[in-house]
């Protein structure tokens, strides 16, 4: 089974410009979710989503950053502008059980590096 | 709220030692409790989980017990090897969210 794949790798840019990150979760996981992982921290929910909708946005800096998962299977992460601060390892991660449940196993992407200059 | 706190490293090792790390939580409920290890170059990868009061997770010779009169998930290991080197997460999921620590570094030398 082919796990969560994450595109690119690997992204540098200047302060004020925008980026966009890629996610291709697990086939069949209804739930996806995107993390930030600021070096030397945990890593943080930026947004769940269940199929194509969003069930918690709550952490998300709403005036920069923005996702969408159209078709409720992959799904898109955009930062604009970027800041220094959103320098960080950015994860996604699926999950086959719907949100409510206790035993909430997810299976994580390698994650996209940012370093923003 | 929910918050996991767990034991700062780095920690470096030799080859066939004991390994301990401390994990804490705070959490309303009864949340799930997780370690997540994170190989270099690579993603989380669930190492090991437990569910309720008094379950024993285990996995790769690492074990965890949920104990909830401490509050804690100390994660362990008798006799660690080079590729245990990673960094290791504690987290709790409670409702629908995934907390973690900050995660801990270990390095074991041959």
């Amino acid at each position: 089974e082919a796990g969560v794949a994450q595109s690119p790798r690997y992204k540098i840019i200047e302060k004020r410009q925008s980026v966009a990150f890629w996610c291709n979760p697990i086939s069949g996981h209804a739930t996806l979710y995107w993390y930030q992982q600021i070096l030397g921290q945990g890593p943080k929910l930026l947004i769940q989503f269940q199929n194509n909708g969003v069930v918690d946005d709550s952490q998300l800096p709403k005036d920069r950053f923005s996702a969408e998962r159209l078709k409720g299977v992959d799904s898109t992460l955009k930062i604009q502008p970027a800041k220094l601060e959103d320098s960080a390892v950015y994860l996604c991660a699926s999950s086959s059980r719907l949100a409510g449940g206790q035993d909430n196993e997810q299976f994580f992407g390698p994650g996209t590096r940012l370093t923003v200059l | 709220g929910n918050s996991v706190t767990q034991m700062e490293g780095p920690v470096t090792l030799s080859e066939e030692a004991f390994l301990t790390i401390n994990c804490t939580y705070t959490a309303t409920g009864y949340p799930s409790l997780f370690w997540y290890v994170q190989y270099p170059g690579e993603g989380l990868q669930l190492l090991l989980k437990a569910t309720k009061a008094d379950d024993k997770g285990s996995n790769k010779g690492f074990e965890a017990t949920y104990r909830k009169e401490t509050t804690s998930f100390h994660l362990e290991k008798g006799s660690v090897q080079v590729s245990d080197s990673a960094v290791y997460f504690c987290a709790l999921s409670n409702d629908y969210k995934l907390s973690f620590g900050a995660g801990t570094t270990v390095t074991v030398r041959a």
